[in-house]
């Protein structure tokens, strides 16, 4: 069964900074990677999708970066602002209809 | 474009009451759809998903169901409610072969 692990649960940063966000999964036989953010109380905004074929994808200020063989995903914000502020959810597929999300990591970017 | 439809967006319901919540997709046609609930400080978890009308593949045994009656429409229900049913429902939708899940704006339900 896939295990989806996001580092750290919870992330306090200065505006500005710039900063990295980690999931691991268990099962690197998957079909494709999805970041999401969720603000409190609302449903999940797609941010980046990564097919296995893929090895990063960007857009704006982050790029989501996939090494399927170990079995990571990284997030990178650029220059962080306050309104970045979200719960970051990372999610994998294996094939499409089973897709199996990690805890989340709760960012917080202070002005 | 496409677009999901979720409601209600709140619902508070006494234990033992019945319960239907729908999710409707606008603007393609056989996706693939999905229910999922994420209980208080505790991750997404799969509920239902379903590859077309009347096809309903459940993830894990529980006092919920789902059904398709039509293309863009998925239903959750419950017979009877129970305190352990509250939580945030999520539907989502994919379309099939292609990568990429769109959730809707979620049902807060409170089972008092």
């Amino acid at each position: 069964k896939q295990e989806v692990t996001q580092i750290p649960a919870a992330l306090s940063v200065p505006e500005g900074e710039n900063l990295v966000l980690n999931c691991s999964f268990t099962d690197s036989a998957i079909y494709n990677l999805q970041w999401f953010r969720q603000d409190p109380g609302k449903g999940l905004t797609s941010l980046l999708l990564i097919q296995s074929s893929q090895r990063e994808q960007t857009s704006g200020r982050l790029n989501a970066s996939l090494d399927k063989s170990s079995g990571r995903s990284t997030l990178y914000i650029a220059a962080s602002q306050p309104g970045d502020s979200a719960t970051y959810l990372c999610a994998v597929s294996k094939n499409n209809n089973d897709m199996r999300f990690g805890a989340g990591t709760r960012l917080t970017v202070k002005p | 474009s496409q677009t999901i439809h979720q409601w209600p967006a709140t619902l508070v319901q006494p234990v033992g009451s019945p319960l239907s919540l729908e999710c409707t997709v606008e603007g393609t046609s056989n996706p693939n759809l999905y229910w999922y609930r994420q209980a208080a400080g505790r991750g997404l978890q799969l509920l239902f998903y379903s590859v077309g009308i009347g096809q309903i593949s459940s993830e894990v045994p529980q006092n919920l169901s789902a059904s398709r009656p039509q293309d863009r429409q998925f239903i959750l229900s419950s017979k009877k409610l129970l305190l352990s049913d509250s939580g945030f429902y999520l539907c989502a939708w994919s379309v099939q072969g292609a990568g990429g899940y769109t959730f809707g704006s979620g049902t807060r339900l409170t089972v008092v």
